[in-house]
C-alpha cells in the first residue's frame, strides 16, 4: 500500500514568515505533484517534480523532490494571506491511473 | 475552453438511498477520474475512465460504480448509501490516460448522508 505522510497537518503563521511543508513516503513514485485547494473548490495543480533531487520555483514557492523520489518539500518564503489554503502532495502511481494524496496541510496566514 | 463541471454541487440523502453524480470533462479531455475527499483528509482515488473503459480502481466497494459516455462526460453512482459516504466527490479530467498528465479538478459535489 502506498502512503504519503504530510506534516504538519495545520500551520498558522503571521504574514512575512517562512514555512516548509513535508511529504514523505516509503514508496518510490515516478513523479510527485503539489496542489492547492481553497474552500469550496477542487485542487489546483501547482507543480510536478519528476527527477530525484529536482528543485522547482514558482514565485515565492520552492518545491524539492528527494534524491530517492520518496519525499518532497514545499517551502514558502515571506508568506502572504493569499497563500492560505490546503496544500496537498500527490504521488503519481502509474498502475491504474491513480494519484496517492497526502492528508494535506491546512495553512493559515494572518495579516 | 470550458473547465470541468460537476452536478449537483450539494445534496442530502438518507442511509440506504442511491445517488448519481455527474461530471463534464474539459474540452479535449478523454480521461475522467473520481476521488472521494472526507472532511480534513486528502482525496482518495475511486476509479478512472479512459475512452469509456475503466482504467483502474481504488479500494472502494462494488456499490461505487461509474460510467463514461462517448462525449467523455462521466457519472459516479453509489448504491446503499452509508453515513461514511458523506464527503466531497471530486471529478478530474485529463488528456492522458493514467496519472502522469495534469489533472483538472471540478469544484466537487458535497454529499451528506443522514
Amino acid at each position: 500500500t502506498q502512503l504519503l505522510e504530510q506534516s504538519p497537518q495545520f500551520l498558522s503563521i503571521q504574514e512575512g514568515e517562512n514555512l516548509t511543508v513535508y511529504c514523505n513516503s516509503s514508496s518510490v513514485f515516478s513523479s510527485l505533484q503539489w496542489y492547492r485547494q481553497e474552500p469550496g473548490e477542487g485542487p489546483v495543480l501547482l507543480v510536478t517534480v519528476v527527477t530525484g533531487g529536482e528543485v522547482k520555483k514558482l514565485k515565492r514557492l520552492t518545491f524539492q523532490f528527494g534524491d530517492a523520489r520518496k519525499d518532497s518539500s514545499l517551502h514558502i518564503t515571506a508568506a502572504q494571506p493569499g497563500d492560505t489554503g490546503l496544500y496537498l502532495c500527490a504521488g503519481v502511481y502509474n498502475q491504474g491511473g491513480k494519484l496517492i494524496f497526502g492528508q494535506g496541510t491546512e495553512l493559515s496566514v494572518k495579516p | 475552453e470550458t473547465g470541468v463541471t460537476q452536478s449537483p454541487t450539494h445534496l442530502i440523502k438518507t442511509r440506504g438511498q442511491q445517488v448519481t453524480l455527474r461530471c463534464s470533462s474539459q474540452s479535449g479531455h478523454n480521461t475522467v477520474s473520481w476521488y472521494q475527499q472526507a472532511l480534513g483528509q486528502g482525496p482518495q482515488f475511486i476509479f478512472q475512465y479512459y475512452r469509456e473503459e475503466e482504467n483502474g480502481r481504488g479500494n472502494f466497494p462494488p456499490r461505487f460504480s461509474g460510467l463514461q459516455f462517448p462525449n467523455y462526460s462521466s457519472e459516479l453512482n453509489v448504491n446503499a448509501l452509508e453515513l461514511d459516504d458523506s464527503a466531497l466527490y471530486l471529478c478530474a479530467s485529463s488528456s492522458r490516460r493514467g496519472a502522469t498528465g495534469e489533472l483538472f479538478f471540478g469544484e466537487g459535489s458535497r454529499l451528506t448522508v443522514l
